[in-house]
């Protein structure tokens, strides 16, 4: 089993709250990645980071920032939450290559009310 | 035209037949294909990853890649009940260094 963490794991927020998702793995993996999932549909990326002060935005516009500090830590910020932010979040994590494989957390639940 | 394509079934498979899970994509600059099995409520993980035109086979499973035809598919033999989940069908194109999912296919093996 992979070892990275994602917490909370369930989340449900009134709009305008200011939350953080976080997101830490202990493999030492270089990449880092953020994908949104609505149930059916597949997943969408969102933020990925190749390394520390590494962050690049992906195909998905959303309004979440991120940062990476240190290796092991990819926090995802949402300022101001809104209904439509509604999703599940996957954290996941790989080595520089082979390039594609990835080990996903267990993934946030976000309801905002 | 969606860059990854997967037919989202259900696929409904009697337990001991084979299932085939089929996926296309549209750029033929892709380079490595990759076939994870997200189980409902949980996480994608990781099956089988294929490079190269042909079979690869991992114990019951089987990557078939055909570049020509830009289609990918997964084999599963003697499926079993536990493999009931829905599969993703993602590709990574080198240039874009991107890897896009596909919606998946839900299997269901029945008793």
């Amino acid at each position: 089993e992979a070892d990275i963490y994602q917490t909370p794991r369930y989340l449900v927020i009134g709009t305008g709250k200011k939350i953080t998702l976080e997101c830490s793995q202990t493999m030492g993996h270089d990449k880092m990645y953020w994908y949104q999932q609505d149930p059916g549909m597949e997943l969408h990326l969102i933020h990925y980071s190749y390394g520390v002060n590494s962050t690049e935005k992906g195909d998905l516009s959303s309004e979440s920032t991120v940062s990476r500090i240190r290796t092991e830590h990819f926090p995802l910020t949402l300022e101001s939450a809104r209904p439509s932010h509604t999703s599940q979040y996957l954290c996941a994590s790989s080595v520089l290559s082979p390039r594609g494989i990835l080990d996903f957390g267990p993934g946030t639940r976000l309801l905002v009310l | 035209q969606k860059e990854v394509e997967q037919n989202s079934g259900p696929l409904s498979v009697p337990e001991g037949a084979i299932a085939s899970l089929n996926c296309t994509y549209s750029d033929r600059g892709s380079q490595s294909f990759f076939w994870y099995r997200q189980y409902s409520g949980k996480s994608p993980e990781l099956i089988m990853f294929i490079y190269s035109n042909g079979d690869k086979e991992d114990g019951r499973f089987t990557a078939q890649l055909n570049k020509a035809s830009q289609y990918v598919s997964l084999l599963i033999r003697d499926s079993q009940p536990s493999d009931s989940a829905t599969y993703l069908c993602a590709v990574h194109t080198g240039t874009a260094s991107k890897l896009t999912f596909g919606t998946g296919t839900r299997l269901q093996v029945t008793l």
